[in-house]
């Protein structure tokens, strides 16, 4: 199995704070990275597939970036409807894999 | 718009079978292009991909449930089931159904709401 690594595990930030999260994968998965976004009591919700392309209808405040194995998720200017959990997850091979997430809360 | 939802137990009692259905609206179940999914999480925790299952039948699974796992699709009725055998308290969490798109490059979106199983005597 290919095994994803997030950091940080959380972070705290101000709202209009530029936020970046990375997730590395145990080996290369090309561009086969996608993001998701979590809000508490919700399902989680595509933000980001194939490293970079940015889902309809999601902001373009939402940057992804990377390929092989190291991977990033930047958001340039935090709103107050981004404070969620963020997960990566690979689309390489199968079984399909998550990272941990990254928990974003106000500072 | 597509939208999916998830119906079944809340509790399961150990060593039993956990059985959940998804029902599928706005979009044929019968996609060419779109494969069906379950995923999990347990309460506090991350999220864990349980299966897949394309509309002809052929699934995938996790190789870390295999063993328990079915993935059933009854395409009459736009729906796909998930039954999972001998659960334990470790299977308690909440449980996805989501479109997934296997052989592209988006994942699993969209996802229904979700349902909670607990595992529990």
């Amino acid at each position: 199995d290919i095994q994803m690594t997030q950091s940080p595990s959380s972070l705290s930030a101000s709202i209009g704070d530029r936020v970046t999260i990375t997730c590395r994968a145990s080996q290369s998965i090309d561009n086969y990275l996608n993001w998701y976004q979590q809000k508490p009591g919700k399902a989680p919700n595509l933000l980001i597939y194939a490293a970079s392309s940015l889902q309809s209808g999601v902001p373009s405040r939402f940057t992804g970036s990377g390929s092989g194995a190291d991977f990033t998720l930047i958001i340039s200017s935090l709103q107050p409807e981004d404070f969620a959990t963020y997960y990566c997850q690979q689309t390489y091979s199968t079984p399909r894999t998550f990272g941990q997430g990254t928990k974003v809360e106000i500072k | 718009q597509l939208q999916l939802q998830e119906s079944g137990p809340g509790l399961v009692k150990p060593s039993e079978t956990l059985s959940l259905t998804c029902s599928v609206s706005g979009d044929s179940i019968n996609s060419i292009t779109y494969y069906w999914a379950w995923i999990r999480q347990p309460p506090g925790k991350g999220l864990e991909w349980i299966g897949t299952i394309y509309y002809s039948g052929s699934t995938y699974y996790n190789p870390s449930l295999k063993s328990r796992v079915t993935v059933s699709v009854d395409t009459a009725k736009n729906q796909f089931s998930l039954k999972l055998t001998s659960v334990t308290a470790a299977d308690t969490a909440m449980y996805y159904c989501a479109r997934h798109d296997y052989g592209g490059p988006r994942g699993f979106d969209p996802w229904g709401q979700g349902t909670l199983v607990t595992v529990s005597s």
